[in-house]
């Protein structure tokens, strides 16, 4: 089945910083998310983005299915970005319905 | 609108028990899938159902089961509860598989 890596595992930023996350995958997808979940545990949906660029706010992505990664963007953090950022995919083959999921970036936004 | 919802959101059982987890989808949204988030093996993929059938299965033993009703909500049941079993279930609707939204979740405890 399709592997899917997320780097890196932890993230440590000062508030006001940038970073990028970086999701690879191991083979061609016709799905794929970021999510945020929060410490109560709750996924959040960022972005829907099986190819291209999107931007909502301070957040952006990009996915380049050719080459099977994607990156999330993340600029002028605050400390309520704070949670796990999960990437999320789906095979060329699968019906609809089954993600398979990274292992996550953990993020920690310090004041 | 209304987003999902997930009850109860925490439950502790006895090993050898049953267990059954209720989840409302988005209105209008027909697909439903679950998922067990551990600590160890992260999030993964249970089952989807789409128009009262299902359609996809994860790796996962006979003892879990799930079921949707015509209006689209969705219970999964798991039967003979093994400590291993411990974990945050979610629930997520979608339309067309594009974007999720997940429920908050249910902790179940086993001991």
């Amino acid at each position: 089945g399709i592997q899917v890596e997320q780097s890196p595992p932890d993230l440590i930023l000062q508030e006001g910083a940038n970073s990028t996350l970086r999701c690879n995958f191991s083979d061609s997808v016709n799905n794929l998310q970021w999510f945020h979940q929060n410490p109560w545990g709750q996924l959040i949906n960022l972005f829907y983005i099986p190819s291209g660029t999107k931007q909502n706010g301070r957040l952006s992505a990009t996915t380049v299915a050719t080459e099977r990664y994607s990156l999330l963007y993340i600029s002028s953090s605050q400390t309520t970005d704070s949670g796990v950022y999960f990437c999320a995919v789906g095979g060329p083959s699968s019906n609809t319905g089954k993600l398979i999921f990274g292992q996550g970036t953990t993020l920690q936004v310090k004041p | 609108k209304a987003g999902v919802t997930q009850t109860p959101r925490y439950l502790i059982k006895t090993r050898g028990q049953q267990v059954t987890l209720s989840c409302s989808p988005i209105s209008g949204h027909r697909s439903v899938s679950w998922y067990q988030q551990t600590p160890g093996q992260g999030l993964q993929f249970l089952f989807e159902y789409f128009s009262e059938t299902q359609r996809n299965k994860g790796n996962f033993p006979g003892r879990f089961s799930g079921r949707q009703f015509s209006n689209s909500r969705s219970e999964m049941n798991v039967s003979t509860l093994e400590l291993g079993d411990s974990a945050l279930y979610l629930c997520a609707s979608s339309v067309g598989g594009r974007g999720y939204t997940f429920g908050s979740g249910t902790r179940l405890t086993v001991v």
